[in-house]
């Protein structure tokens, strides 16, 4: 099936600094990438939707200056936490639009210090 | 706003029992629900899906069962073990769309 590769899974960074997390698309091309925060024992939250060759969809109340999404290719989404800072620490998970629905990463645990 | 729910945060059962995990709906349009398993520390893993023309589907130890009239959606796990431990989460995909929406999540521990 449909394999999302997800980088770094876990990273600790200092405060004002930036992290960048990468999704690869394994054995298919993904067109359409979502990003995901979640919180301890919370639901998952979409961010926003990464289109290859085109600017991503933030949803309402994320800062896109400061989440910064690039799908240049049809198997690699980024996204980039700007001047991190402890709020920011979180679980981020990837996940990709696949003919049998949606594949998603192993998570990236982010700790801001 | 309309959105997925849980009925039950945490659903505790013995080794070896069925388990039932709830989750409600309530936009009409939804026309695809997907159940994951998400455990520590890891992303969901896809178990089934159903599409809106269905009110049953069954894979492997599990069923979902789909009631449009009062909008509710079911997990069935037969035979639960204690590596069915994890976080379940119900998602809908409304018509028209393709975003899922994910509902709040139902912690399952069984106990061996």
């Amino acid at each position: 099936g449909a394999v999302v590769s997800q980088h770094p899974s876990r990273v600790i960074c200092k405060s004002g600094t930036s992290v960048k997390i990468e999704c690869r698309s394994l054995d298919f091309q993904a067109t359409t990438m979502f990003w995901y925060r979640q919180f301890p024992k919370k639901s998952l939250m979409l961010m926003a939707t990464s289109n290859e060759g085109s600017k991503a969809t933030y949803e309402q109340g994320v800062e896109k200056d400061k989440f910064l999404i690039n799908h240049a290719s049809l198997t690699l989404s980024t996204l980039t936490v700007t001047s991190a800072h402890p709020e920011d620490s979180s679980f981020y998970i990837c996940s990709a639009s696949t003919v049998d629905g949606y594949t998603f990463g192993s998570g990236t645990r982010l700790t801001v210090v | 706003g309309e959105s997925v729910g849980l009925h039950l945060p945490t659903l505790s059962v013995q080794e070896g029992d069925n388990s039932i995990i709830n989750c409600a709906y309530s936009n009409s349009a939804s026309d695809y629900f997907i159940w994951y398993k998400q455990e520590s520390g890891k992303g969901p893993q896809f178990i089934i899906d159903i599409r809106s023309n269905m009110d049953k589907r069954q894979g492997q130890r599990v069923t979902v069962l789909l009631n449009k009239t009062v909008k509710h959606l079911s997990l069935q796990i037969a035979a639960t073990q204690p590596g069915d431990s994890a976080v379940y989460f119900c998602a809908e995909r409304r018509g028209g769309s393709y975003i899922p929406t994910f509902g709040r999540g139902t912690s399952l521990i069984v106990h061996p």
